[in-house]
């Protein structure tokens, strides 16, 4: 089956620094993937969608200054929280689907993120 | 983007006892995933089911699109039944992917 692969799986730094996390597709190719964000006891918030060779398109209230989105090609995608602070921790999973329109949605493991 | 509302947003139960899981999307969809998230965070992919009904071991799923709401059945509950589940819906009109409020569901022994 489809496997998404999402690393690290958990990250705890100090408040000023960056912090990378990637999500890749082992086994198909993915023109969009989605990035989440999930709060204790809350449910997953689309932050933003990842465009394959494309500008990322981000949700209302989602600053893409602080969350900096790559998707350089059709198998991954890298979510970049900048100058993290204490507020930024929380749990980020993405997700993607095969290029094929009639597919479920694939999800990572998610990442763990706490910062200092 | 679209709206997806669970119900009940908590549920407990005894072990043994079935339960049915609501959610309602405010559009139509082409894809209505049910997830049962587990304490480490790793969402398990239940049921694909932006139509129809399936069915996997105690538990079934139904998606009535028409009335936009889809149905998650479990049935004689277990302890390891429990956590938090969710549905996810995309609409046909777009690209997003939006997830449900959530049921948090404690079985007893």
């Amino acid at each position: 089956g489809a496997v998404v692969s999402q690393h690290p799986s958990r990250v705890i730094c100090k408040s000023g620094t960056s912090v990378k996390i990637e999500c890749r597709s082992l086994d198909f190719q993915a023109t969009t993937m989605f990035w989440y964000r999930q709060f204790p006891k809350k449910s997953l918030m689309l932050m933003a969608t990842s465009n394959e060779g494309s500008k990322a398109t981000y949700e209302q209230g989602v600053e893409k200054d602080k969350f900096l989105i790559n998707h350089a090609s059709l198998t991954l995608s890298t979510l970049t929280v900048t100058s993290a602070h204490p507020e930024d921790s929380s749990f980020y999973i993405c997700s993607a689907k095969d290029s094929w329109a009639a597919q479920p949605q694939h999800f990572g493991d998610g990442t763990r993120l706490s910062i200092l | 983007g679209i709206q997806v509302e669970q119900s009940p947003p908590d549920l407990i139960l005894q072990e043994g006892a079935n339960s049915t899981l609501r959610c309602n999307f405010s559009d139509s969809v082409n894809n209505l995933q049910w997830f049962h998230q587990n304490p480490w965070g790793q969402l398990i992919n239940l049921f694909y089911i932006p139509s129809g009904t399936k069915q996997n071991g105690r538990l079934s799923a139904t998606t009535v699109a028409t009335e936009r709401y889809s149905l998650l059945y479990i049935s004689s509950s277990q302890t390891t039944d429990s956590g938090v589940y969710f549905c996810a819906a995309r609409t046909n009109t777009g690209n997003q992917f939006y997830f449900g409020t959530g049921t948090s569901l404690t079985v007893i022994p």
